[in-house]
């Protein structure tokens, strides 16, 4: 069966730090990969998706995750966070050849981002 | 990505009883999913409901305990029937997007007493 393994539920870091949230998967066929956020007490919103091409993907409020074919991740970084970054992020992944839009998703990890 | 909406976006419900929650979207859809996030828990896919057809459950779900409707293809319900404390969750229904990704509603958030 697919899985999708986020390394740490919890990740508390400072404002204007660097943070990386790591995502690995388990697949041997093709998949495309998605990172969602949670704020407290809303749904999940999409964040950035991976489908093809370069393997470095951006969304519009700076944060960025990179596609490691070899090493089976979509680690999400930002290099300087925000207080309103606070939330939870789920890492997600769809498998080509699978039922289309059919997701996976990991257990999520939580970030604080303290003052 | 496609707008929706979920009613009630809250409930307190007595153990035994039977909720129906609601899922709008403003545009036509083909895919539309149920899912369940228990608290601190991650999204389990409950089922996808397919227009004119029965939904597809997944294991663990079972169409007694969760029926669904999908009587257009931008609208659809998830029964949560005969809870227990155990159905306490957020309950979400997504949408397929154009590429895969699904665009998620905000959620039903269910208490049972």
């Amino acid at each position: 069966a697919q899985s999708v393994t986020q390394l740490d539920s919890q990740v508390p870091v400072f404002e204007e730090a660097p943070v990386e949230l790591r995502c690995n998967y388990s697949s041997s066929v093709s998949v495309y990969l998605f990172w969602y956020v949670q704020y407290p007490n809303q749904g999940l919103q999409l964040l950035l998706k991976y489908l093809s091409g370069s393997t470095l993907v951006e969304s519009i409020n700076g944060f960025e995750a990179e596609f490691n074919k070899s090493q089976t991740s979509f680690h999400l970084r930002k290099p300087s966070v925000h207080i309103s970054d606070t939330a939870e992020y789920f890492c997600a992944v769809s498998y080509s050849g699978g039922s289309n839009y059919k997701l996976t998703f990991g257990k999520g990890t939580l970030l604080t981002v303290n003052p | 990505s496609a707008v929706i909406s979920q009613k009630p976006s809250r409930d307190i419900c007595q153990r035994g009883t039977s909720l129906t929650i609601q899922c709008q979207v403003d545009s036509q859809v083909t895919m539309m999913f149920w899912y369940r996030q228990q608290p601190g828990q991650s999204l389990t896919l409950i089922a996808t409901a397919n227009q004119g057809s029965e939904a597809t459950y997944e294991s663990g779900f079972v169409i007694d305990k969760f029926p669904i409707s999908r009587p257009n293809l931008t609208f659809s319900t998830l029964t949560v029937s005969n809870m227990s404390p155990e159905d306490s969750s957020i309950y979400l229904c997504s949408v397929g997007g154009g590429r895969y990704e699904q665009y998620f509603g905000p959620g039903t958030r269910l208490t049972v007493t």
